[in-house]
């Protein structure tokens, strides 16, 4: 079974960092590019970022309010891919999925983790 | 940025009765478009690629049609676990990747 799994959630205080995991299974991980999205409570889907496979130089996008401060990585030996998030913001707040881009559509998603910015 | 925009925010449809959803964007993105359902509490679920096509599993009920900066969504008779949230997401322009604001299908 093709499968997502985030981990790395949690309560952090304003100016922190935070490192979520997306561990896969069920498919050759390092075939596809690997995609973050966040909803905030109550509201819409909102693209984070994505790291292109190793074929095509396992390089990264960023969404404009996150450039700079969060960090797309990926160990394909382990199967995981990592959102290392710096400077956190209260705007930060939200539900982060991980994703496997098709691409760029995203075909399988994680069930999330909660990731609370607030002091 | 290519900006998605759907209507309406709100359906209120009954079950067995047919519902269609409007996503538009602000310039073509030819058929690089996609469809996810979200329930509440749970994960969005791709059901729509290239405007058209339906993901695997995807029940023949759901359809989209579309290209260039106009899609719709159409659900042709409403089962009790179709009552979700859309959003539709571009692909032709990026990054960023958008998505539009979603449109709430609820039971009338």
């Amino acid at each position: 079974e093709v499968q997502l799994v985030e981990s790395g959630g949690g309560l952090v205080q304003p100016g922190r960092s935070l490192r979520l995991s997306c561990t896969a299974s069920g498919f050759t991980f390092g075939d596809y590019a690997m995609s973050w999205v966040r909803q905030a409570p109550g509201k819409g889907l909102e693209w984070v970022g994505f790291i292109r496979s190793k074929a095509y130089g396992g390089t990264t996008e960023y969404a404009a309010s996150v450039k700079g401060r969060f960090t797309i990585s990926r160990d394909d030996s382990k199967s995981i891919a990592y959102l290392q998030m710096n400077s956190l913001k209260t705007e930060d707040t939200a539900v982060y999925y991980c994703t496997r881009l098709r691409p760029y559509y995203m075909d399988v998603w994680g069930k999330g983790t909660t990731v609370t910015v607030s002091s | 940025e290519i900006v998605m925009t759907q209507s309406p925010a709100t359906l209120s449809v009954s079950p067995g009765e047919r519902a269609t959803l409007s996503c538009r964007a602000s310039q073509s993105v030819s058929s690089n478009l996609a469809w996810y359902q979200q329930k509440p509490g749970q994960a969005p679920r791709l059901l729509i690629y290239g405007a058209s096509t339906r993901a695997t599993g995807i029940p023949a009920r759901f359809s989209g049609s579309g290209s260039g900066t106009e899609f719709t969504l159409t659900i042709s008779s409403l089962q009790s676990e179709d009552f979700a949230v859309y959003y539709c997401q571009q692909y032709n322009n990026w990054p960023p990747v958008t998505f539009g604001q979603g449109t709430k299908v609820e039971i009338k």
